[in-house]
């Protein structure tokens, strides 16, 4: 049972090049959740799952996509990269009232 | 919406010593969750306590406690016996309530440094 697993750990990407960073979970959850983390703002909602064809966005959803074709993957799409988006994002895959966290992934944007 | 606020941006503590982290929330809810997160520098995000607001009793988890006002709304943590490893960045959460959506609202952290 791994959880909920990221990949990249690490990505540098180049202003306007797109990417996906994958999430994948094998706990059988119907939520599933992006964040990212910035210094000093804690962890901020980016797009959610309610259920695989089921998504909606969250507090800081612009430049991002996500699909969600299966149960078990989530990914999130960065359409055009900016030097905004630098941060560390988590993926979550939740029950009714308890969140797991993948390890994240670095993204650098120069 | 809801809001998270921690306060102190840093604190320390000498180990064996007690520390307590505080958390307020802003809320319209009646039902909800409030969550304590640690982050060490691994980066993962670790559980830490869970505490339902319809329930009165405060959340213990071995050296972890909770001291849930809701009238005031506060949510503090407290950790007793502090030790080298709890060295990290301490987040409380509100969600509002289970089956919503399981989405949580952030504060902005706290860095807890435990001295030897």
């Amino acid at each position: 049972n791994a959880g909920v697993t990221q990949t990249p750990k690490f990505q540098v990407l180049k202003t306007g090049q797109s990417m996906t960073l994958q999430c994948a979970q094998d706990m059988n959850h119907e939520y599933m959740s992006w964040y990212r983390q910035d210094p000093g703002m804690g962890l901020r909602l980016i797009h959610y799952s309610v259920g695989a064809g089921i998504t909606d966005q969250g507090e800081v959803p612009n430049g991002y996509n996500v699909s969600r074709s299966t149960t078990e993957d989530f990914p999130l799409r960065l359409l055009s990269a900016a030097p905004s988006q630098t941060s560390v994002y988590f993926c979550a895959s939740s029950t009714i009232y308890e969140q797991y966290f993948g390890p994240g992934t670095r993204l650098t944007v120069t | 919406a809801q809001t998270v606020t921690q306060s102190q941006p840093e604190m320390s503590v000498q180990e064996a010593e007690t520390v307590t982290l505080s958390c307020t929330y802003d809320t319209s809810e009646n039902n909800y969750y409030l969550f304590w997160y640690k982050q060490p520098p691994s980066r993962q995000m670790i559980l830490v306590i869970r505490q339902e607001a319809y329930k009165q009793q405060n959340a213990t988890e071995n050296r972890f406690s909770v001291n849930f006002q809701k009238a005031a709304k506060s949510f503090s943590l407290k950790i007793s016996d502090s030790q080298l490893g709890d060295t990290a960045m301490y987040f409380c959460a509100f969600m509002k309530h289970a089956g919503a959506n399981s989405k949580l609202t952030f504060g902005k952290g706290i860095t807890l440094s435990v001295r030897p």
